[in-house]
């Protein structure tokens, strides 16, 4: 199994609304990402896992909340999201920890009412 | 000192001619220079990346050119088809870094390639 999957690959939900998106790698990477990326504009790094602790926050809001169950799996857990918060949420993975070479997922389009 | 610089922002050629998309860097430490294309709606793909140690690399019809004195690299598509219509990234990272070894993106470049 050579790449990243994530599901659901389309979310509406409204502003009050409890959802989770999840990310799979079975390549044996020791370090994922999730990025949220807005139209026309590069990925923004949210969070990093590195060998299953949480090693970068960027400063990203409460509401998107990280989880890292096990070396394969990554959930981003989301509440209260407000309606700027729409945009494409990509996951990543790479083999040797943080750092290096970075493949990415296709993405979740999340749309918040 | 983070930033990269990408250019053009967007880019038309025609079938069969060369796209050249440029990227300039400030920070000396970075050593992993990576492209990723990507298509409407979906996930960015790995192209093509270099390190420092060689001035160029070459896969298929994809080449990365690298000038570490001017901390700038670039990546030429030649014979571009239709079907390399896609934004690219460039970006640029330590590639051990750890903790610093983030991607910094460039802001991309729309490539279209008409018949």
């Amino acid at each position: 199994d050579t790449e990243v999957t994530q599901t659901p690959k389309h979310l509406v939900m409204g502003m009050t609304n409890k959802k989770s998106l999840k990310c799979e790698q079975h390549m044996g990477h020791r370090a994922m990402y999730w990025y949220k990326q807005k139209a026309k504009k590069p990925p923004e790094l949210m969070f990093v896992y590195s060998y299953e602790k949480l090693s970068i926050n960027e400063s990203v809001p409460s509401r998107f909340s990280p989880e890292c169950p096990n070396s394969s799996l990554l959930n981003l857990h989301l509440h209260a999201l407000q309606p700027e918060d729409s945009a494409l949420y990509l996951c990543a993975s790479s083999p040797w920890g943080q750092g290096n070479e970075q493949f990415f997922g296709p993405g979740t389009r999340l749309t918040v009412l | 000192q983070q930033q990269v610089k990408q250019s053009p922002q967007s880019l038309i050629v025609q079938k069969g001619g060369i796209s050249i998309i440029n990227c300039a860097y400030e920070n000396t430490a970075f050593d992993y220079f990576p492209w990723y294309q990507q298509f409407p709606g979906k996930g960015p793909a790995l192209l093509i990346a270099i390190r420092p140690d060689v001035s160029e690399k070459k896969e298929g019809r994809f080449t990365i050119s690298f000038n570490k004195s001017a901390k700038q690299f670039s990546l030429h598509i030649m014979d571009s088809q239709p079907g390399d219509s896609a934004t690219y990234f460039c970006a640029a990272s330590r590639f051990y870094g750890g903790s610093q070894g983030n991607l910094i993106f460039g802001k991309g470049t729309k490539l279209s390639v008409k018949p």
